[in-house]
């Protein structure tokens, strides 16, 4: 069973709008950990944004924020202000608690286009 | 910029042949990940490494085997290579603490491993 989902495939948005990517999640752990990343083409993923499972509050680092709605186990990324250098794949990402090794389950991406 | 290195960055093997990937970690960090990545598609556990010992596995078989070094590099090694195994293998360095949960993990650019 996939334990993350993204629906979007592919998003265009303008530039200096915001954005959100949408991600919903799977577990029966109630300790687990959320994550974004980015992948630009040249292949890195880049740590974006990180939810904890008992954290009270949504987490926001500069232009990224995440929304977390525990009841629904959705885990969505908004981007405000897009820049041009957003383009790029994004993926959502859960760790669960329960696993004695860090394992990272990773969902199958949405590929951002930012237009001009 | 992560931190994590990993060479060659291209890499192009014929079915049945073996091969090594290199990865060097962030400084600080005693955990590193190995992941595969098929095209269009998310990134895929294979082990992870802790103190120099495999700790967890994801579904891939014995013949993607690894190591940890003292300085906490580490290898990826995959015998009698298939077809299948074209892909980005990207690793990953982490610092393991008690709350499994928040642990990021910091990713290298990748190796991208053409099987013909």
């Amino acid at each position: 069973a996939q334990k993350i989902t993204q629906t979007q495939p592919g998003m265009f948005v303008q530039e200096k709008e915001a954005v959100t990517l949408d991600c919903t999640y799977d577990t029966s752990d109630p300790s687990y950990g959320l994550f974004w990343y980015k992948q630009p083409s040249s292949g890195e993923m880049i740590f974006l944004i990180y939810q904890g499972s008992y954290d009270q509050q949504n987490a926001t680092e500069g232009r990224y924020s995440l929304n977390f709605q525990k009841a629904r186990k959705s885990a969505n990324l908004v981007i405000s202000a897009s820049q041009l250098g957003d383009s790029a794949m994004y993926f959502c990402a859960m760790r669960e608690g329960k696993t004695s090794y860090d394992k990272v389950i990773f969902g199958p991406g949405t590929s951002l286009s930012v237009i001009p | 910029e992560t931190g994590v290195t990993q060479s060659p960055t291209h890499l192009i093997k014929t079915r049945g042949q073996q091969v090594t990937l290199r990865c060097s970690s962030q400084s600080g960090h005693n955990t590193v990940s190995w992941y595969q990545q098929a095209l269009g598609q998310g990134p895929q556990f294979i082990f992870q490494y802790y103190r120099e010992e495999e700790n967890g596995r994801g579904n891939f078989p014995p013949r993607f085997s690894g190591l940890q070094f003292p300085n906490y590099s580490s290898e990826l090694n995959v015998n009698a290579l298939e077809l299948d195994d074209s892909a980005l293998y990207l690793c990953a360095s982490s610092l393991r603490t008690s709350a499994l949960a928040k642990n990021i993990q910091y990713f290298g650019a990748g190796t991208r491993l053409s099987v013909l």
